[in-house]
């Protein structure tokens, strides 16, 4: 079965600075996606980047990078320059390659910003 | 915008009412996926859509819920007899190439 396991329930970062979010995930597939989401209070999932498991570099997309790291099975967020929108939740979500292509998601992240 | 709209946003209702959620996708897309979310949970699946065709069903999708998607493109989630247990956010999804984009969601209050 596949699991996505998201080990830091809050984070704090100053404003300005870098930060990481863990995740691990497990399956047994050969072929998945890796996606994260940010979620502010006011409930909608936003999409921030995503990594093909064949893709040999890491995805970025703007202040957003994913530290992919196959062997380990983790698929860290890197969100440089962090500014105060940037407080919310971000979960980590994966899609297997069953015909379904349904993600399964970890149990979040909250993190606040501090100016 | 991701061009992905639900509604209503918010539905308080009564235990034992029906409800009834829309989600419209992105237009010429095949596929549609809902997902609930519990407070401090993750989304979960619950059902999806190729085209008028509803392929997968979730344990967590009682006999209580039933979700249609007439002629491929809208889609309704339906709660019979309604439940405390049942209060939370009804998510939908629609797919564009490796990107996955959510509504805003729809939340429910079973009071």
């Amino acid at each position: 079965a596949q699991k996505i396991t998201q080990t830091q329930p809050g984070m704090f970062v100053q404003e300005k600075e870098a930060v990481t979010l863990d995740c691990t995930y497990d399956t047994s597939d050969q072929s998945y996606g890796l996606f994260w989401y940010k979620q502010p209070s006011s409930g909608e999932m936003i999409f921030l980047i995503y990594q093909g498991s064949y893709d040999e570099q890491n995805a970025t997309e703007g202040r957003y990078s994913l530290n992919f790291q196959k062997a380990r099975k983790s698929a860290n967020l890197v969100i440089s320059a962090s500014q105060l929108g940037d407080s919310a939740m971000y979960f980590c979500a994966m899609r297997g390659m069953d015909s379904s292509y349904k993600l399964i998601f970890g149990s979040g992240t909250r993190l606040l910003v501090r100016p | 915008d991701t061009g992905v709209s639900q509604n209503p946003r918010h539905k308080i209702t009564k235990r034992g009412q029906n409800v009834t959620f829309r989600c419209d996708p992105i237009s010429e897309h095949n596929r549609l996926y809902w997902y609930r979310q519990t407070l401090g949970q993750g989304p979960e699946f619950l059902t999806y859509f190729q085209n008028e065709a509803q392929l997968e069903k979730s344990r967590l999708l009682s006999d209580r819920f039933s979700a249609e998607r007439p002629k491929g493109s809208f889609s309704t989630l339906e709660i019979q007899r309604t439940e405390q247990g049942d209060s939370a956010m009804y998510l939908c999804a629609s797919p564009a190439g490796n990107t996955i984009y959510f509504g805003e969601g729809s939340w429910l209050t079973v009071v």
